[in-house]
């Protein structure tokens, strides 16, 4: 069953607006939550990541929200630009589970000019 | 510096032949993940390696799919008797100790199975 799921699959915002793209997990052994960027054609790259023990983590524009009672984090991308236009994977993991990565299915992100 | 390289890029090959893809991890990165990616899907973990060991083999999605890792760096992911459900981008990647230091991901292998 998909252990990361992630909402919406696509999303279309104003450039200077705020894209939010969510995800839930199960399993309470999770302890590391990364969000990765993927460029058609390209690798997915790690944009940002948190570990459940605290509930914010920013680094410029990308801002990671974790609720660890709720079992969901989401990633906030404030002033989006048109250059944010991508594919953006939720993951989870913990080394209790031989270091598999479990990925959510995807959010298309376009950002209008 | 050089980034994860992968060989072939594309992989045309046909239903029942064997196929092996090749990853070659950043310089010292002892970690090394191999993952496939459908069309519109997410990423499905394959196989991990610390070093040249495998611990958790229980992702590979069959028996027709294999894979080792020499000398702590180049890894190969074998898949016998292609089958179109294959077809498929697969993607390697690398970290330096393992889980929480950063993945980086090489461009990948398309393998199309006809």
């Amino acid at each position: 069953q998909q252990q990361v799921k992630q909402s919406p699959q696509s999303l279309i915002v104003q450039k200077g607006g705020i894209s939010i793209i969510n995800c839930a997990y199960e399993n309470t052994a999770f302890d590391y939550f990364p969000w990765y960027q993927q460029f058609p054609g390209k690798g997915p790259a790690l944009l940002i990541a948190i570990r459940p023990d605290v509930s914010e983590k920013k680094e410029g524009r990308f801002t990671i929200s974790f609720n660890k009672s709720a079992k969901q984090f989401s990633l906030h991308i404030m002033d989006s630009q048109p250059g944010d236009s991508a594919t953006y994977f939720c993951a989870a993991s913990t080394t209790y589970t031989g270091n598999q990565f479990y990925f959510g299915t995807g959010t298309s992100l376009t950002v209008i000019p | 510096g050089a980034g994860v390289s992968q060989s072939p890029s594309n992989k045309v090959t046909e239903k029942g032949k064997d196929v092996e893809l090749r990853c070659d991890p950043i310089s010292g990165h002892t970690a090394l993940y191999w993952y496939r990616q459908s069309l519109g899907q997410g990423l499905e973990f394959l196989i991990y390696f610390q070093g040249n060991s495998a611990p958790d083999k229980s992702g590979l999605p069959s028996d027709r799919f294999s894979a080792e890792r020499t000398g702590g760096s180049v890894s190969t992911l074998t898949i016998q008797r292609t089958q179109q459900e294959d077809s498929a981008v697969y993607l390697c990647a690398s970290s330096l100790h393992g889980l929480y230091y950063e993945q980086y991901f090489g461009p990948g292998t398309r393998l199309t199975v006809t």
